[in-house]
């Protein structure tokens, strides 16, 4: 099983960018890596996925290196509104037997 | 139409009573899930309907028993509940393999006294 380990909370102003690391030492071969912001009382928002190397949509960009033991999701230029619990998701996109376990989550709180 | 809806959004039960959540989502998605989540963790995978054939059952007790009617319907039948069931349920879906970008519903939140 794909355990994955992301750091609890993480503390920002307002403008900058934002990294936060996820670790996921026994990945499997056919597995994704995704990641979902959540804000209180909400389900959780599907921010971006990826396989291998680097993507980017209009909010964010993972980086996963070529051993693809841990990501990194970046958000450029924080506001306030970015203030929620980000999780890594690791698991099996292509398969219907796949495992699909959240990180504990990282609180990250913006501020002015 | 990329809403995932649930109902109730909030449900009080006792540990005898026998209810529903109910789930629908209206975007041809595939595949749909359903998570239970505590304060303060993450969702915790239930049970994964696929073309509407369950393909995954995360040794869930015989008192959760999901049912999905059509490919836009997705229902969890609750049943003598305990008190340490009380958390949010969380229903999902995606367009086709599990583990695609999943659309999450807001929840249900569920007590049982």
């Amino acid at each position: 099983l794909a355990k994955t380990t992301q750091p609890i909370s993480m503390d920002s102003y307002e403008g900058q960018e934002v990294n936060i690391t996820c670790s996921h030492n026994n990945i499997a071969t056919n597995d994704y890596i995704t990641w979902y912001q959540q804000f209180p009382s909400q389900g959780p928002r599907f921010i971006i996925q990826g396989y291998k190397t680097k993507v980017t949509n209009e909010v964010a960009s993972l980086f996963i290196p070529a051993d693809r033991k841990s990501s990194t999701l970046s958000l450029p230029r924080v506001s306030l509104s970015d203030t929620a619990v980000y999780y890594c998701l690791v698991g099996a996109a292509a398969s219907n037997t796949g495992k699909l376990i959240f990180g504990q989550g990282t609180t990250l709180q913006v501020k002015p | 139409d990329t809403e995932v809806t649930q109902t109730p959004k909030h449900l009080v039960m006792g540990m005898t009573n026998k209810k529903s959540l109910k789930c629908e989502q209206h975007m041809g998605h595939r595949a749909m899930y359903w998570y239970k989540q505590k304060a303060k963790k993450p969702p915790e995978l239930m049970f994964v309907y696929s073309y509407e054939k369950l393909s995954i059952n995360e040794s869930v007790p015989s008192r959760f028993s999901p049912e999905c009617p059509n490919s836009s319907l997705l229902n969890l039948h609750l049943h003598a509940l305990q008190p340490e069931d009380s958390a949010l349920y969380l229903c999902a879906s995606s367009r086709t393999n599990v583990g695609y970008e999943q659309y999450f519903g807001p929840g249900t939140r569920l007590t049982v006294t």
